[in-house]
């Protein structure tokens, strides 16, 4: 079975810091791979995919993703946050023919104004 | 983009009785839709899938006579608390998968929050 870990629970960066949120999965075939943002009080929200091609995938509002298959990772990465960017992020993973996506458990990301 | 709505968005309901989630797919057909679970500050968790016109693919460990899935229409689905109890409280989220395209990505809900008292 696939599994999705995001090693960093929490973080707390000030305005105009990097960022960078880790993102594991365990599958040994193809993955198709995602990452979600969840703003206070919002649903989910797609922030960029990853199905074939490039591995570094852009997405929306300045996020950055890149898949490293010999790693396993998919790390999300933003060169400056504002403080807009405080919310939940999901990685999340669909595998071979499966259609469910896997969620890791989420980071919080908190960004000081 | 396509537009998930969930109905409604909150409910409280005494223990023992029954709430019924509606989730549409406004401006798209979605033959697969799926209900997730969330609790406060964890992931999503898949309860199931549903199919339209079929019977819904449970996950591991959910109870499919106590959470009922009736996907009738491509673009409803409807997910039923039975005899609900206090922890079943949670906030329930649906995603539907477009058909259209390719990547059959999924939109999500803005999510059904359950309190059981």
């Amino acid at each position: 079975a696939q599994s999705v870990s995001q090693h960093n629970h929490h973080v707390i960066l000030s305005e105009a810091a990097s960022l960078e949120l880790g993102c594991n999965y365990s599958y040994g075939g193809t993955v198709n791979l995602f990452w979600y943002v969840q703003y206070p009080g919002q649903h989910l929200q797609l922030l960029l995919k990853y199905f074939s091609g490039d591995p570094l995938v852009k997405g929306i509002k300045g996020f950055e993703a890149e898949f490293i298959k010999s790693k396993f990772s998919f790390n999300l990465r933003k060169p400056s946050v504002q403080w807009s960017d405080t919310a939940e992020y999901f990685c999340a993973v669909t595998s071979g023919s499966a259609r469910q996506l896997t969620f890791g458990s989420g980071t919080q990301l908190t960004v000081l104004p | 983009g396509a537009v998930v709505s969930q109905h409604p968005s909150r409910v409280i309901c005494k223990s023992g009785t029954s709430v019924k989630i509606e989730c549409r797919s406004l401006d798209f057909q979605a033959t697969t839709m799926f209900w997730y679970r969330q609790f406060p500050k964890q992931s999503l968790m898949l309860m199931a899938t549903s199919n339209e016109g079929s019977k819904a693919t449970y996950e591991q460990g959910v109870e499919k006579d106590k959470f009922l899935i009736n996907h009738a229409s491509l673009t409803l689905s409807t997910l039923t608390v039975t005899s609900a109890h206090p922890e079943d409280s949670s906030f329930y989220i649906c995603s539907a998968r477009d058909t259209r395209g390719a990547s059959g990505e999924q939109y999500f809900g803005p999510g059904t929050r359950l309190t059981v008292t």
